[in-house]
């Protein structure tokens, strides 16, 4: 079958780090997707990974293992418009199609 | 270069009648994603289509749901007789051919309210 996993919730303080883990099993593999969601909007892109290893972005990094089905999404210098639901997405059974996570509810506090 | 465009932001039906969701793809984008989004769950997808072709249907109802992208004019997410399990946000994605390493670049999604 076809899953993704990740936390359903996480808490961290401003300007900490946070690691957002992500376990997948996907039928098809074309990529591992980060997407970040704020309440009542659309998701929008935030990294990309096919290739082991870690990709940084500015305060974000991602990184992947595809032989353990693993990713993470790496923030830090956390700030308060970070509290937002990040989704782990792969690839799924079309080539355009992709599987996402339930999301992981990231909580920003003082 | 405007993005995905979704419309209605909202939409309110009473048990059922049909609802008709619109999605313009970004320009010069040939694909299109549904997605619907429950409270507290994940995006799941519904189809994929390009121009006048439905690519993968494996996420649709089977019943009441249909979907279209004409070779003029937005693509049509179509929900018959809806029930109050219809209530979510639908989510339209596009990507260009080559999807490569950007994803998919959302709209801002239809929120249905079925009462």
């Amino acid at each position: 079958g076809q899953n993704i996993d990740q936390p359903t919730e996480m808490t961290a303080t401003e300007g900490a780090i946070v690691q957002i883990n992500c376990t997948y099993q996907t039928s098809g593999f074309n990529g591992l997707f980060w997407y970040q969601q704020h309440a009542g909007e659309a998701p929008t892109f935030l990294s990309y990974n096919v290739l082991d290893g870690l990709e940084e972005k500015g305060r974000f990094s991602s990184f992947l293992s595809r032989s353990k089905g693993y990713s993470y999404l790496l923030l830090k210098e956390l700030q308060m418009k970070d509290s937002a639901s990040y989704l782990c997405a792969g690839g799924g059974g079309s080539q355009g199609n992709l599987i996402f996570g339930k999301g992981t509810k990231l909580s920003v506090k003082p | 270069n405007a993005g995905v465009m979704q419309n209605p932001r909202h939409l309110v039906r009473r048990r059922g009648q049909e609802a008709r969701l619109r999605c313009s793809p970004m320009k010069g984008h040939s694909h299109v994603y549904w997605y619907r989004q429950l409270p507290e769950e994940g995006l799941k997808f519904m189809v994929y289509l390009q121009k006048e072709n439905i690519i993968d249907e494996s996420g649709m109802p089977k019943e009441r749901f249909s979907a279209e992208f004409p070779k003029e004019g937005p693509s049509i997410l179509r929900i018959q007789q809806v029930v109050r399990g219809d209530s979510a946000a639908y989510f339209c994605a596009s990507s260009p051919q080559d999807r490569g390493n950007y994803g998919y670049t959302f709209g801002s999604g239809t929120r249905l309210t079925v009462v």
